[in-house]
């Protein structure tokens, strides 16, 4: 099965400095990407999302992803941590060799020190 | 617009018995899917319904099973319980189904503990 792959279930920044989680799909024929936020106790919310309009796509809170073919990689980045960043992050994909349904990473926890 | 909405919020339960969790959809989408999360497993697909029908099913055992109505809530529910089934319960909805790249729009979430 077509696998998602975010390296790094925890990742640990300084308040203020660069953000960066990464998702890796296998897919032969691109997907369609997402990026969810998890906040304690909630559902996920879309942060952005690749649809092969534009290989930057920029989100909400300061978020962007770039989406590189080659390297078969959504990571996304944010150039300033903010305390209330601290969330889990979720990678997800639908269509290309996903088929329809939306396929998860393991997600990734970010926790911001001040 | 209302967002997603699911009740109950919290339930517990104890092994064996059976529970149904419910899920209302934005206005307006036609599609409702369901996932399960777990610390172990994290986010499985269980199934989708567009317009009352089943587009999508993960790879649960029949004791999950759900439906849609015709004013797109949809309902889930698990028979014969197991402590494995503890786990937050999220729906989500849409205006589409397929391929495509619609985005979904998730619930609280209703989290099951089995005792």
């Amino acid at each position: 099965a077509q696998s998602v792959t975010q390296l790094g279930s925890h990742v640990s920044v300084s308040e203020g400095a660069l953000v960066l989680l990464r998702c890796n799909y296998s897919s032969s024929v691109p997907p369609y990407l997402f990026w969810y936020v998890q906040y304690p106790n909630q559902g996920l919310q879309l942060l952005l999302k690749y649809t092969s309009a534009a290989t930057l796509v920029k989100g909400i809170n300061g978020f962007e992803a770039e989406f590189k073919k080659s390297e078969t990689s959504f990571h996304l980045t944010k150039p300033s941590a903010h305390m209330s960043d601290a969330a889990e992050y979720f990678c997800a994909v639908r269509g290309g060799e996903y088929g329809n349904k939306l396929v998860f990473g393991a997600g990734t926890i970010l926790r911001v020190k001040s | 617009k209302a967002g997603v909405t699911q009740t109950p919020r919290y339930l517990i339960k104890t092994r064996g018995q059976q529970v149904t969790l419910s899920c209302s959809p934005i206005s307006g989408h036609r599609s409702v899917s369901w996932y399960q999360q777990t610390p172990g497993q994290g986010l499985q697909f269980l199934f989708e319904y567009f317009s009352e029908t089943q587009r999508n099913k993960g790879n649960f055992p029949g004791r999950f099973s759900g439906r849609q109505f015709s004013n797109s809530r949809s309902e889930m529910n698990v028979s014969t319980l197991e402590l494995g089934d503890s786990a937050l319960y999220l729906c989500a909805s849409s205006p589409s189904s397929g391929g495509g790249p619609y985005e979904q729009y998730f619930g609280p979430g209703t989290r099951l503990t089995v005792t």
